[in-house]
């Protein structure tokens, strides 16, 4: 089947730093989410991306449709310690308006 | 307040003894999933349901069942339960409108089947 590749796995990084992440896959996508995890909760919507080129912000977060529709990427400015969990790229294929495919997911962790 | 409620959130069971987890949304959502998470694997699609009575398979159906007899209610049955089903669950939602893609999460169900 469809799979995403979400990298990195994971990031340590300092309060205050930008992060970067990404999703690829070799099959084309209508639709490109981000959602994010807290620990002990479900996911959380962040941004929906819904056409190719598209770039679009939430805050401190901006995601972008990449225009081949294979790819998103999601960057998080200035992080704070709230912005800790695991972030995960979805994508919709062509074929369905029901079924989502999903990324293995970034751990964001904050060092002390 | 708008939500999905899922129940129970934790559970420790042994193999073969049949189980339900339960789902409920009080947005008025047509769409309603199941999905499990492990690690390194993100979530899987089990089943969802496009409206009452209309169920399909996801991409690890086997082992169970769902039905949909109201809008509000979702819920996941397991008739046999055996250790590769231990696990975290989440119902999710969608009002449909722009498909299924915009989704509302329950807080999860942990299972552990022994």
């Amino acid at each position: 089947g469809q799979q995403l590749n979400q990298s990195p796995q994971s990031m340590f990084i300092q309060e205050g730093e930008d992060v970067s992440m990404n999703c690829t896959s070799s099959s084309i996508f209508n639709t490109w989410l981000w959602y994010k995890q807290d620990p002990g909760e479900g996911p959380v919507l962040l941004i929906a991306l819904y056409k190719a080129g598209e770039l679009t912000s939430n805050g401190r977060l901006t995601a972008q449709f990449g225009i081949t529709r294979k790819d998103s990427f999601l960057n998080i400015s200035a992080s704070i310690p709230s912005d800790v969990g695991i972030y995960f790229c979805a994508g919709g294929p062509p074929d369905s308006n029901y079924q989502l495919i999903w990324g293995a997911g970034t751990k964001l962790i904050i060092k002390p | 307040e708008a939500q999905v409620t899922q129940n129970p959130r934790y559970l420790i069971t042994v193999t073969g003894k049949k189980l339900t987890v339960t789902c409920s949304q009080n947005m008025n959502h047509e769409y309603m999933s199941w999905y499990r998470q492990d690690p390194g694997l993100g979530l899987r699609q089990i089943y969802y349901s496009m409206n009452v009575e209309v169920t399909d398979k996801g991409d690890v159906p086997e082992g169970y069942k769902v039905s949909r007899k109201e809008k509000r209610n979702f819920p996941l049955i397991l008739e046999s339960p055996s250790p590769n089903q231990t696990s975290l669950y989440f119902c999710a939602s969608s009002s449909g409108l722009a498909g299924a893609h915009e989704q509302y999460f329950g807080p999860g169900t942990r299972l552990t089947v022994t």
